[in-house]
């Protein structure tokens, strides 16, 4: 059974620190490797996506892969409130398979 | 606006009964998804579609049937709809191709009562 997983929180970070997020995933052979953000009662949004090991950063957002260790993490820099939400992980799989697989979601509050 | 837009945004329905959640994109994306987030935020996959292609069915009660008519759409056709059939479910479209995330559509909350 390929799992992606994360710890489901919930993750409460004081206003303008670092929020931290991780996941670690199963299949070896994973290529893609994803973020979602999903408000309550709203649909995910795709916030970062990263494919070889390092760092990508966009905005107050960085991605991390280390794909020896199978784990992926999300920083997010100087934390505001509106970035409280549910932080999903996804994972594709091998080439050629067009399922995303899901963590299960990290709920993150931003204390003012 | 493009999109991926999904119809109904709520559906309250009592159980035994079919009901039927569209789906239309407009990003010219050659895939499209439908996934069920239940209680606990989990989203699981169902069902795939490449080009009006069946290519993804997951273990899913054969109550449920996707229909394509064409690349741009895909439905989702409930018979003898049950209580624990109670979830969110979401459209999604994304380009073909490993290393594209998808578009996700805004969600159908069904209830069954």
């Amino acid at each position: 059974q390929k799992e992606v997983e994360q710890n489901s929180g919930p993750l409460s970070v004081p206003e303008g620190a670092i929020a931290s997020l991780n996941c670690t995933y199963s299949d070896r052979g994973s290529q893609s490797f994803f973020w979602y953000r999903q408000y309550s009662g709203k649909s995910p949004e795709l916030i970062m996506s990263i494919y070889s090991n390092g760092d990508k950063e966009d905005g107050r957002f960085t991605a991390q892969l280390n794909k020896a260790s199978q784990y992926v993490s999300l920083l997010i820099r100087d934390s505001q409130p509106s970035d409280s939400a549910t932080y999903l992980c996804a994972v594709n799989e091998n080439f050629g398979n067009e399922k995303l697989t899901f963590g299960t979601g990290t709920r993150l509050t931003i204390i003012p | 606006d493009t999109a991926v837009s999904q119809t109904p945004k709520y559906l309250v329905t009592q159980m035994g009964n079919d009901k039927s959640i569209k789906c239309e994109q407009n990003l010219g994306h050659d895939t499209m998804y439908w996934y069920k987030q239940d209680s606990k935020k989990f989203l699981k996959i169902m069902f795939s579609y490449n080009n009006k292609e069946l290519i993804i069915n997951e273990t899913v009660p054969n109550r449920f049937s996707p229909k394509s008519p064409d690349k741009a759409h895909l439905n989702l056709h409930i018979n003898s709809l049950e209580l624990g059939d109670s979830a969110v479910y979401f459209c999604a479209s994304r380009t073909t191709g490993t290393g594209y995330g998808y578009t996700f559509g805004s969600g159908t909350r069904l209830t069954v009562v």
